[in-house]
């Protein structure tokens, strides 16, 4: 994958607990998001941003929130972790303009939350 | 727990063999469909896309077609190899870039 750095790789959590997963691009893409892939089913979009200062909500927004203080990350925040939250969670980015907006994976974070 | 992916629609194909895997999508104004391999463990990976005033497009041994009328998005893999394993997700967009709708996926199994 192109640049799109996550951390932690793998985390367990106990219901209650918040924990933030960091994502990071190098790429100067001004789009970036979160996903989350739940077994047997396609991802599914969390939070957006189409640049710096800029989010908004995607498909399955409740239970987290991100910022974008600068164009490099895109920080996820679990407030207060619940099971349903166990997941594989992907960042992405893209460049914003264009023809073709190739979008680029980052490796996945394991999430369980007991 | 379930691994991803576990309950999935699978393809199975021989070695060598073209393989064809389907993808219907919903919203008749996206204007943007990718293709996405997605490997045991590791993020999507980009294949293929495909603007809406394309029918078809080509790559290195993938096709891809589609059929705005009934909505209908196909990946056609030639030759099939068994590097190719993996579950495939077909993605649209209408406009925003990194907001995709991702299908459910398939998983293609290629036997030698």
């Amino acid at each position: 994958n192109a640049g799109v750095t996550q951390t932690p790789k793998f985390q367990v959590l106990k219901t209650g607990q918040s924990m933030t997963l960091q994502c990071a691009q190098d790429m100067n893409h001004e789009y970036m998001s979160w996903y989350r892939q739940d077994p047997g089913m396609g991802l599914r979009l969390i939070h957006y941003s189409v640049g710096a200062g800029i989010t908004d909500q995607g498909e399955v927004p409740n239970g987290y929130n991100v910022s974008r203080s600068t164009t490099e990350d895109f920080p996820l925040r679990l407030l207060s972790a619940a099971p349903s939250q166990t997941s594989v969670y992907f960042c992405a980015s893209s460049w914003s303009q264009g023809l073709r907006n190739t979008i680029y994976f980052g490796e996945g974070s394991w999430l369980t939350v007991v | 727990g379930e691994s991803v992916g576990l309950h999935l629609p699978t393809l199975s194909v021989q070695e060598g063999d073209n393989s064809i895997i389907n993808c219907a999508y919903s919203n008749s104004a996206s204007d943007y469909f990718i293709w996405y391999k997605q490997e045991s463990g590791k993020g999507p990976q980009f294949i293929i896309d495909i603007r809406s005033n394309m029918d078809k497009r080509q790559g290195q041994r993938v096709t891809v077609l589609l059929n705005k009328t009934v909505k209908h998005l196909s990946l056609q893999i030639a030759a099939t190899q068994p590097g190719d394993s993996a579950v495939y997700f077909c993605a649209e967009n209408t406009g925003t870039a990194s907001k995709l709708t991702f299908g459910t996926g398939t998983r293609l199994q290629v036997t030698l």
